[in-house]
């Protein structure tokens, strides 16, 4: 099995572009689908990217997703950054065994 | 809107039992994976179990599995997550999800509110 790892926390100004990262411990991050929840304080989490970098319906395209093999991680860049936009911020992929894995999250905070 | 409403959740005693249900609207519920992620308090999600659109498919965390059992039942749009021989670390809120397809392992677009389950003597 691998592990998703995440910055515990980042912080950004409004109106700036920020990027979170998700590696994976092993294996190839390409191999499978990544997603990106965001979870706003006392709400559930949220779609806002699937399938790497796919957005739901209503995601505004401030928030994009992408795979970059050579460092193994997955990123979600938030451009035009909003109050709104301070979340935990989780991502998701699959190992062999159709198990989904997620990441422990990321903090982000919008000051 | 996609409406998830989960129940079932509640205070049980370690080595207990619980059933969560919940009760999907606003879409062909027949057509779409379902899945189960629960959180603990004050902790990152954590992925439970899941199961294709007609049911025959399941998959479970390793920390659940021989003691859960999810099901569907298509005709009355409800997904189920039978909790056995609950033990402290399966206390936290969870969520039931919708995915996008009809394959368990899909990823999830619409999720409910949460059940709160407390495992606990």
């Amino acid at each position: 099995n691998f592990m998703l790892t995440q910055p515990h926390s980042v912080s950004e100004s409004p109106g700036k572009t920020i990027t979170l990262s998700c590696t994976r411990s092993s294996g190839n991050i390409a191999n499978n689908y990544v997603q990106w929840y965001q979870q706003r304080p006392g709400s559930s989490p949220t779609t806002v990217i699937y399938e790497d970098n796919e957005r739901p319906a209503g995601v505004p395209d401030r928030f994009s997703g992408s795979i970059d093999s050579s460092s193994n991680s997955a990123s979600l860049t938030i451009s035009g950054l909003r109050t709104e936009d301070e979340a935990d911020y989780y991502c998701q992929s699959y190992d062999t065994a159709n198990h989904a894995v997620f990441g422990g999250g990321t903090k982000l905070t919008v000051l | 809107e996609v409406r998830l409403v989960e129940s079932g959740g509640g205070l049980v005693q370690p080595g207990g039992s619980l059933r969560l249900s919940c009760a999907a609207s606003e879409f062909t519920f027949s057509s779409y994976a379902m899945g189960w992620v629960r959180q603990a308090p004050g902790r990152g999600l954590e992925w439970v179990s899941c199961i294709s659109a007609g049911g025959t498919s399941t998959y479970y965390a390793d920390s659940v599995k021989g003691r859960f059992i999810i099901s569907r039942d298509n005709s009355k749009n409800t997904l189920f997550l039978q909790m056995n021989s609950l033990r402290a670390e399966d206390t936290a809120l969870y969520y039931c999800a919708k995915g996008i397809r009809r394959y368990a392992q899909t990823p999830l677009d619409y999720w409910g509110q949460g059940t709160l389950v407390t495992v606990s003597s």
